[in-house]
């Protein structure tokens, strides 16, 4: 079965830093991975998408790697901002392939 | 293009009573997903159409809450009655075909804030 685990919880930075957020995931036998954001009462929106062949994926100051082997993936974002601040959420298919499956997510806040 | 459109944004209802949400899909998208967000958690997939027929509604409770996607393309969510733990977010998501399998991203629509009181 697979389980969607993403560390920190909660994260708090000051405006610049580059930070990194983790997703870990039990069944490495994915065909891909989905980062998206959520801002407060908000619905989703995808950040990037790595197809299993891939290693990374980049749009603008944001970089996802995936190491299928180890069941995990980040999601590295650069010169960090206060409209960054957001919950963060990587997904990935369950085992067998067709429905997807959320982690708690990330909560970033970045402070001006 | 347009996105996934979900309405109403908010509703507040007493528990026992019935709510219906509304989802019309990207143009063209085949797949269409209902996820439950509970605060502080990661959205939970209640029911999956492909097309107009169910692919997975094994998360769905089945009990108070049923779903139709007529003619394929809008759909529907209904609690009757409806409990406090339903409390929720509940979001809407269409992709041209099924994630996972395909590698098709999911789009997301903003969402219907529940409140059962």
């Amino acid at each position: 079965k697979q389980e969607v685990t993403q560390i920190p919880a909660a994260l708090s930075v000051p405006e610049g830093e580059n930070l990194v957020l983790n997703c870990s995931f039990t069944d490495s036998a994915i065909y891909n991975l989905q980062w998206f954001r959520q801002d407060p009462g908000k619905g989703l929106t995808s950040l990037l998408l790595i197809q299993s062949s891939q290693r990374e994926q980049t749009s603008g100051r944001l970089n996802a790697s995936l190491d299928k082997s180890s069941g995990r993936s980040t999601l590295y974002i650069a010169a960090s901002q206060p409209g960054d601040s957001a919950t963060y959420l990587c997904a990935v298919p369950n085992t067998g392939g067709f429905k997807t499956i959320f982690g708690a997510g990330t909560r970033l806040f970045v402070k001006a | 293009e347009a996105g996934v459109a979900q309405s109403p944004r908010y509703k507040i209802i007493e528990k026992r009573q019935s709510v219906a949400f509304w989802c019309n899909p990207i143009s063209g998208h085949a797949t269409l997903y209902w996820y439950q967000q509970i605060l502080g958690q990661g959205p939970k997939l209640l029911i999956q159409f492909q097309n107009n027929g169910v692919v997975d509604d094994s998360q769905l409770p089945k009990d108070r809450f049923s779903a139709e996607r007529l003619k394929g393309v809008d759909s529907t969510l209904k609690i009757q009655p409806a409990k406090l733990e339903d409390s929720a977010v509940y979001l809407c998501a269409s992709s041209l075909a099924r994630t996972g399998g395909t590698g098709t991203e999911a789009f997301f629509g903003q969402g219907t804030r529940l409140t059962v009181v």
